[in-house]
């Protein structure tokens, strides 16, 4: 089975441009979570979805930064304008929701530099 | 702050050998699981403990709960090459009324596992 994929896996881009993560959760999932991953503040979770809702986006750290799910098999991650300390590595994950005590399954991460 | 702690921040030994890394946390939790990173690569789940829980294994895994010291550990029997790699435990918390702390989990800083030939 297909896991977690993300595109880009990398992304070099200078300071004040937009920047646009995607993510295609597991096939049924139905959550999804977007971290962030820096050797500073470890690994933080920015927002989360269930069934393509907005549940908590209390992580997401300012304004520039805003997340979408227009369905259930993606999910974008947007950054605009983009600053050197956006710099990290991002990471999508998906879950199934039977009842709780689910693991998450993580996709290999967008490394994101912002020079 | 991290809800979840890991110690050592850093383990060496050899192949074959055993080793031991520890989680402590602050609040109450439905779970606790164990994740393991390779570099360059996503986290992989491990193995989930629920708070009703005192031990579980899977193959060469062994995690402990020990929910009155707010603490876990988890043991890797007979090391590989193969298990070095970054490991952290997370959190999710007691659900509150309506439900929507569920997934919501809070990694560690992990411990970096380095196992030589």
């Amino acid at each position: 089975d297909a896991g977690v994929i993300q595109s880009p896996r990398h992304e070099v881009t200078e300071m004040g441009q937009e920047v646009t993560l995607r993510c295609k959760p597991i096939s049924g999932h139905d959550y999804l979570f977007w971290y962030r991953q820096t050797m500073m503040r470890g690994l933080e979770l920015l927002i989360y979805f269930n069934n393509n809702v907005p549940i908590d986006d209390s992580g997401m750290p300012e304004d520039r930064f805003s997340a979408k799910m227009p369905n259930a098999s993606f999910s974008t991650l947007k950054i605009q304008p983009s600053e050197p300390r956006d710099s990290a590595v991002y990471f999508c994950a998906s879950s199934l929701y039977l009842y709780s005590n689910q693991p998450q399954h993580f996709g290999d991460g967008t490394r994101l530099s912002i020079l | 702050s991290q809800q979840g702690e890991e110690d050592p921040q850093a383990l060496s030994i050899q192949e074959g050998e055993n080793a031991t890394m520890n989680c402590s946390y602050k609040t109450s939790i439905n779970n606790l699981q164990w994740y393991r990173q390779n570099s360059g690569r996503g986290l992989v789940h491990l193995i989930l403990i629920r708070s009703n829980e005192r031990e579980k294994h899977s193959g060469r895994l062994r995690v402990t709960l020990d929910t009155s010291k707010k603490s876990s550990s988890l043991l890797i029997t007979a090391s590989r090459a193969a298990d070095t790699a970054s490991y952290f435990c997370a959190t999710e918390p007691l659900s509150n009324a309506g439900g929507t702390s569920y997934g919501k989990l809070t990694f560690g800083q992990g411990t970096i596992l380095t196992v030589h030939p």
